[in-house]
């Protein structure tokens, strides 16, 4: 089955250090692979996406995400985190068979003053 | 939330009501999707529609249904047979094409009485 995993919850970063949003996928072929920010009560926002070339991908907001082959992985990074990153992030794929975007459950990063 | 509406913001449903849900976009979209958000769940796909005068059902579609007579338009009805309708609803627009971007509404929040 195609699927995108985010196997953590939640994260809790002090502010000014390196954050790190985990992300894995299975999909047969190609892979493409987003990320989105939602704010509490608002729709999501897109912030980056992978559909071939350079395995790092730089966003919105100072945020990159590196796709590994590999390990099926396509982590969200942001060197210093700041506040007002404190959200709830949603890593996607495309399934392959039929287009649609799959999403995974979402992890809540908060960054601690 | 980009050139997508949706309203209203809060909606409330009594027990044997239909009600919709309003979704326009002004980006030029040929594809529109409605997502269900409920907590720890992330998003899951109701219905969606490439192209006008034409939609497929997503994951989750029983109790619910849509129209597209517009290009600009794809709203929703949650119907009296969806028993447990109380979620977060997502409306989103892109080209039709796996890669593309989806740009998101705001968001209607459906509590039952």
């Amino acid at each position: 089955a195609q699927s995108v995993a985010q196997p953590e919850d939640q994260v809790n970063v002090a502010e000014g250090n390196p954050l790190t949003v985990k992300c894995t996928y299975s999909v047969s072929g190609n892979p493409y692979l987003f990320w989105y920010v939602q704010y509490p009560n608002r729709g999501l926002q897109f912030l980056l996406k992978y559909i071939t070339g350079d395995n790092l991908v730089k966003g919105s907001y100072g945020f990159e995400a590196e796709f590994n082959k590999s390990q099926t992985s396509f982590h969200l990074k942001k060197p210093s985190a700041l506040v007002s990153d404190s959200a709830l992030y949603f890593c996607a794929v495309r399934d392959t068979r039929d287009d649609k975007i799959i999403f995974g459950k979402g992890t809540r990063l908060h960054i601690l003053p | 939330d980009g050139g997508i509406t949706q309203s209203p913001k809060y909606l409330f449903r009594k027990e044997g009501q239909n009600v919709t849900l309003s979704c326009e976009q002004n980006l030029n979209h040929d594809a529109m999707y409605w997502y269900r958000q409920d907590p720890g769940q992330g998003l899951r796909l109701i219905y969606y529609s490439q192209i006008v005068n034409d939609f497929q059902k997503g994951d989750i579609a029983e109790g619910y249904s849509v129209s597209r007579e517009k290009k600009e338009s794809f709203p929703l009805t949650v119907t009296s047979a969806q028993k447990n309708p109380t979620a977060f609803y997502l409306c989103a627009s892109s080209q039709p094409s796996g890669w593309e971007t989806q740009y998101f509404g705001p968001g209607t929040r459906l509590l039952v009485l």
